[in-house]
């Protein structure tokens, strides 16, 4: 199964743009890259995804190496809203194969 | 729009009790449907994916079976409950066709006594 590795756990003040990294060197040319993200007791949320190309939404922006062997998961303005864990993804076909994620905390 | 509903929301049973987890999907036709379980503070394990009525593929050999016998209707089950069964179950759907994302229910806790 295709991995990702992303820091365990990360902290932003509101308001203040949020960087959260995710590696994914065994990535293949045909994996798309997937965030989603998760609150307490709840079903994980669609955040966004990409193949090569950065992408924008309303909610987030991603951003992909130009060897699509890392991407970064951009919030423009953090609110306390945003405060989850964050799992990135690599998905080809059936196989969405979901890691620990970041928890990103959210200070005010 | 398309909506997901997953219930019950929590489930207490005892060992060695059957169950079953009902999962439908409105607003869309032939999505693909999938169980996932989740350990506390730990990621989403797959356990089944259906790409249409009646035809189900297992991720990971278990006391549990997957049925759809709607189109958008999933549905997660055991003949007999073990401890290890407890967690979070959640029930996701997308589209058919394409590297379409995948929309989560709210899950169910499961809590096996």
């Amino acid at each position: 199964d295709a991995k990702t590795t992303q820091p365990n756990s990360m902290e932003s003040n509101e308001e203040e743009p949020v960087h959260l990294p995710c590696n994914h060197s065994t990535i293949s040319g045909t994996d798309y890259i997937h965030w989603y993200r998760q609150l307490p007791s709840q079903g994980p949320e669609y955040v966004i995804h990409g193949l090569t190309s950065n992408v924008n939404n309303r909610m987030a922006s991603l951003a992909i190496a130009e060897d699509r062997k890392s991407s970064t998961l951009i919030l423009h303005r953090a609110t306390l809203r945003d405060a989850a864990v964050y799992y990135c993804i690599l998905a080809y076909g059936q196989n969405f194969v979901f890691g620990p994620g970041t928890r990103l905390s959210v200070l005010p | 729009s398309q909506t997901i509903h997953q219930w019950p929301a929590t489930l207490v049973q005892p060992v060695g009790s059957p169950l079953s987890l009902e999962c439908t999907v409105e607003g869309t036709s032939n999505p693909n449907l999938y169980w996932y379980r989740q350990a506390a503070g730990r990621g989403l394990q797959l356990l089944f994916y259906s790409v249409g009525i009646g035809q189900i593929s297992s991720e990971v050999p278990q006391n549990l079976s997957a049925s759809r016998p709607q189109d958008r209707q999933f549905i997660l089950s055991s003949k007999k409950l073990l401890l290890s069964d407890s967690g979070f179950y959640l029930c996701a759907w997308r589209e058919g066709r394409g590297n379409q994302p995948q929309h989560f229910g709210d899950g169910t806790r499961l809590s096996i006594l």
